[in-house]
């Protein structure tokens, strides 16, 4: 069975502090993995994705996330926060031989970043 | 690029009322389409998926004589709640891909369905 762990419910970094929200997953075969951001009453934002090639994966607004399969995590981090980064984060995971494409979430982290 | 749009945004309704949403890609043709609930500080729970001129594939759980699910053309889906009732109230988001395996999914900016 497919899926994805965030370990974390909230995670609280002042602004200009580096941040990372944590994910982990469990998929049969080699994953695509995604990070999407969600803003109060908003559907998802796409941040980035991992498909294949080099490890550490970089997005939208300044975030990157690195991919480590030997401890299946893909970790979302940002160097210096901002108190707009403040929202919903999903971490997301779909397998390769997935045809319809279904995506698997995790339960998602609430990110609040203090002035 | 890549935009998905929802519409109505926020929807109220008595109990016994069916309601349609509507999914829209804006700019690209979306083999398949996506159909999502969320509740309150959850994660979102996927309904159904559909492909252009097919059924629909539901979850395993979700009435398919409930929430109806069409997908006519490349560039619209719609999801009917048929017969709505206040525990049908929610937050019903869409997304959208070209179908390749690796592709990105797009999210629709989600409806808030209220039935009274």
């Amino acid at each position: 069975a497919q899926s994805v762990a965030q370990p974390e419910d909230q995670v609280n970094v002042a602004e200009g502090n580096p941040l990372t929200v944590k994910c982990t997953y469990s998929v049969s075969g080699n994953p695509y993995l995604f990070w999407y951001v969600q803003y109060p009453n908003r559907g998802l934002q796409f941040l980035l994705k991992y498909i294949t090639g080099d490890n550490l994966v970089k997005g939208s607004y300044g975030f990157e996330a690195e991919f480590n399969k030997s401890q299946t995590s893909f970790h979302l981090k940002k160097p210096s926060a901002l108190v707009s980064d403040s929202a919903l984060y999903f971490c997301a995971v779909r397998t390769r031989g997935s045809t319809l494409g279904r995506l698997y979430f995790g339960r998602g982290t609430q990110l609040t970043v203090w002035p | 690029g890549a935009v998905v749009s929802q519409h109505p945004s926020r929807v109220i309704c008595k109990s016994g009322t069916s309601v349609k949403i509507e999914c829209r890609s804006l700019d690209f043709q979306a083999t398949t389409m996506f159909w999502y609930r969320q509740f309150p500080k959850k994660s979102l729970m996927l309904m159904a998926t559909s492909n252009e001129g097919s059924k629909a594939t539901y979850e395993q759980g979700v009435e398919k004589d409930k929430f109806l699910i069409n997908h006519a053309s490349l560039t619209l889906s719609t999801l009917t709640v048929t017969s709505a009732h206040p525990e049908d109230s929610s937050f019903y988001i869409c997304s959208a891909s070209l179908g390749r395996r690796e592709e990105t999914q797009y999210f629709g900016p989600g409806t808030r369905l209220l039935v009274l």
